[in-house]
């Protein structure tokens, strides 16, 4: 099973400012199948990113994703206050599996 | 538009049984698979099952492997998950969720408001 870690597990930021967050793969991923998720309290997840960098129907160009073989980035370029969430990487080369959050709170 | 709405969920005592429903509108049901994805209170997401289009593959997450059962109709437009054998720790929202192309393992991009299983005696 790939296991997926996120960092940091909280992280506190002010709108306006630039947020990065991590998604380390215990194995390599195939062909760059990592998708991030963003979900608010009492709501389902939404598709923000699959194939590690292309953006979902909708989702605002404040929003990139990097990486490939086992390290993965999600960049906010500029916070709004409505990206504040909880952030959610996936991988489907191999099974699925999630990595477990990564908080963005209000600073 | 594209929707999913599960249904099913409330409170069984442990050991007890439960079958969750989810039915599908807006889109070919028959040609995709589907998956059920998990959160317990407080904690992150975990993938449970998926089914492929025609039933022929279906896989289960190690933790609920020869307990949960993975079903659909697709005459109806739905998927089924019946979960037996229930322990508290299975205590979470159930989420059913549309891959965004015909593999079972895949991105989501369509997701159910989720249902509420509460295991508790």
């Amino acid at each position: 099973e790939i296991v997926l870690t996120q960092s940091p597990g909280t992280l506190s930021l002010s709108p306006g400012e630039r947020a990065t967050l991590s998604c380390r793969a215990s194995q390599y991923i195939t062909n760059r199948y990592l998708a991030w998720y963003q979900q608010k309290p009492g709501q389902a997840p939404r598709l923000l990113i699959y194939g590690a960098s292309n953006r979902a129907t909708g989702i605002p160009d404040r929003f990139s994703g990097s990486g490939s073989g086992t390290d993965f980035t999600l960049t906010i370029s500029r916070l709004e206050p409505e990206d504040f969430a909880v952030y959610y990487c996936q991988q489907y080369g191999s099974s699925i599996t999630f990595g477990q959050g990564t908080r963005l709170e209000i600073k | 538009e594209v929707q999913l709405v599960e249904s099913g969920g409330g409170l069984v005592k442990p050991g007890g049984s439960l079958r969750l429903s989810c039915a599908a509108s807006g889109f070919t049901f028959s040609s995709l698979s589907m998956n059920w994805v998990r959160q317990a209170p407080g904690k992150g997401l975990e993938w449970v099952s998926s089914i492929s289009s025609t039933s022929s593959y279906i896989y289960y997450g190690d933790s609920v492997k020869g307990r949960f059962t993975i079903s659909r109709d697709n005459a109806k437009n739905s998927v089924y998950l019946q979960m037996n054998s229930l322990r508290a720790e299975d205590t979470a929202v159930y989420y059913c969720a549309r891959p965004a192309a015909g593999f079972y393992f895949y991105y989501m991009d369509v997701w159910g408001k989720g249902t509420t299983v509460t295991v508790s005696s």
